[in-house]
């Protein structure tokens, strides 16, 4: 079974600031995926950001970036230039690639972040 | 593109009551997800479909919770005999799977259904 941990229930930033959320997880696969959902106040969900495990690249967004340190299974999210609409609880996700069908998403615990104007 | 949509937005029932939730799906997905989302923590997954088939259903689905997708739709999560455990966010999602890409892989969810069991 897959573990997602967010070990920063919330965080802080000053409007125009860079902010970063870490996510550890757990997993014996080898091909899987990473996201990070943005959930406003709400509640409807949104993909901020994916990543594919096989691919060393990092993605990147606009604002949003990743850093993806696969044998640290370390996916953080950086958002550059924060604005106020990034307010919102930031949910990192786990789903396993390989054998098509298996398509169920684990998620962390989530990191409150508040835009300070 | 409408998005997913959920029905009701808010539920209050009493304890042992039973309860139905629907969703409509983004319409070319052929998968439905559900999740429960309890306060402070993420969504858990409890069951998805592919068109009508049930595929994998959670050991956090008692058998007081159903779920069906008749026609390869909307689904219907349906809870009986409520308990005050059960509140909570229950959260919809859908994707369009052909294959192994990533860009098939995105689920998108729906704004949920919130559930007090009183």
């Amino acid at each position: 079974a897959q573990t997602v941990t967010q070990s920063q229930p919330e965080m802080s930033v000053q409007e125009a600031e860079t902010v970063t959320l870490s996510c550890t997880y757990d997993t014996s696969e080898s091909n899987y995926y990473l996201f990070w959902y943005k959930q406003p106040p709400s509640r409807q969900m949104i993909l901020v950001i994916r990543q594919e495990a096989y691919k060393q690249q990092n993605a990147t967004e606009n604002r949003f970036s990743v850093n993806f340190q696969k044998a640290a299974k370390s996916f953080s999210l950086k958002i550059s230039d924060s604005q106020l609409g990034d307010t919102a609880m930031y949910f990192c996700a786990f789903m396993p690639g390989g054998n098509f069908g298996n398509e169920k998403l684990t998620f962390g615990t989530g990191t409150r972040l508040t835009i300070i104007p | 593109d409408t998005g997913v949509s959920q029905d009701p937005r808010h539920k209050i029932t009493k304890r042992g009551q039973n309860v139905t939730f629907r969703c409509d799906p983004i319409s070319e997905h052929n998968r439905l997800y559900w999740y429960r989302q309890t306060l402070g923590q993420g969504p858990e997954f409890l069951t998805y479909f592919q068109n009508e088939a049930q595929l994998e259903k959670s050991r956090l689905l008692s058998d007081r919770f159903s779920a069906e997708r008749p026609k390869g739709s909307f689904s219907t999560l349906e809870i009986q005999r409520t308990e005050q455990g059960d509140s909570a966010m229950y959260l919809c999602a859908s994707s369009l799977a052909l294959g192994p890409s990533l860009a098939k892989n995105i689920q998108y969810f729906g704004a949920g259904t919130r559930l007090s069991v009183l």
